[in-house]
């Protein structure tokens, strides 16, 4: 089956930088993508990666290594509304999508 | 204004009572997914759809239905619910381009099964 790990928890302040590990089993792979989370709310997405390397959209960067089966999500210049839940996803072109269980950003002033 | 809609956004219901919940999409999406939410946990698939008339299990699809029959709609189906279907559904879309590495989701429907 499909798996993904992330930390659960995960703790900074505010005006720091932030990295969210993610590693992944899974067969068909497509891509691994991101998403946010505030409590309560629709998951919004954050960025993707179909291939190795680095993303970068604003304060957030993806990374992706296939070869290690492993992504990170970065989130630079943390402020108080970063506060949310992140949650990695991999993904194959056929439909499959599987989440991890997500990770808690709690940004302190 | 791109999105996708769901309805209703809360619901209580009573064990056996069949309910269908509604996902709609103005996007022109290929793809379309419905996934659940427990506490503590990620987004479970339950079922997708490809396009039209083509829809496949995920992970979790036990007790549920779908239908495909238009493009823009998704419906999710529970034939006879039961407590432990309580939980937050979101459905979701996505361009063929990318996959499913870019989905759009409604806004949630929080379900109770007493």
């Amino acid at each position: 089956g499909q798996s993904l790990e992330q930390p659960s928890e995960v703790t900074a302040v505010e005006g720091a930088i932030v990295q969210i590990n993610c590693t992944y089993q899974t067969s068909g792979f497509y891509g691994l993508s991101w998403y946010q989370q505030h409590d309560g709310g629709a998951p919004t997405f954050l960025s993707y990666n179909a291939l190795d390397g680095l993303e970068e959209t604003g304060r957030f960067s993806s990374f992706l290594s296939r070869s290690d089966s492993y992504g990170y999500l970065l989130l630079q210049e943390l402020q108080m509304k970063d506060s949310a839940s992140y949650f990695c996803a991999d993904n194959t072109n056929a439909g499959k999508s599987t989440f991890g269980d997500g990770t808690t950003l709690t940004v302190k002033p | 204004e791109a999105q996708v809609t769901q309805n209703p956004r809360y619901l209580i219901t009573v064990t056996g009572k069949k309910l269908t919940v509604t996902c709609s999409q103005n996007m022109n999406h290929e793809y379309m997914s419905w996934y659940r939410q427990d506490p503590g946990l990620g987004l479970r698939q339950i079922y997708y759809s490809m396009n039209v008339e083509v829809t496949d299990k995920g992970d979790v699809p036990e007790g549920y239905k779908v239908s495909r029959k238009e493009k823009r709609n998704f419906p999710l189906i529970l034939e006879s619910p039961s407590p432990n279907q309580t939980s937050l559904y979101f459905c979701a879309s996505s361009s063929s381009l990318s996959g499913q590495n870019i989905q759009y989701f409604g806004a949630g429907t929080r379900l109770s099964v007493l």
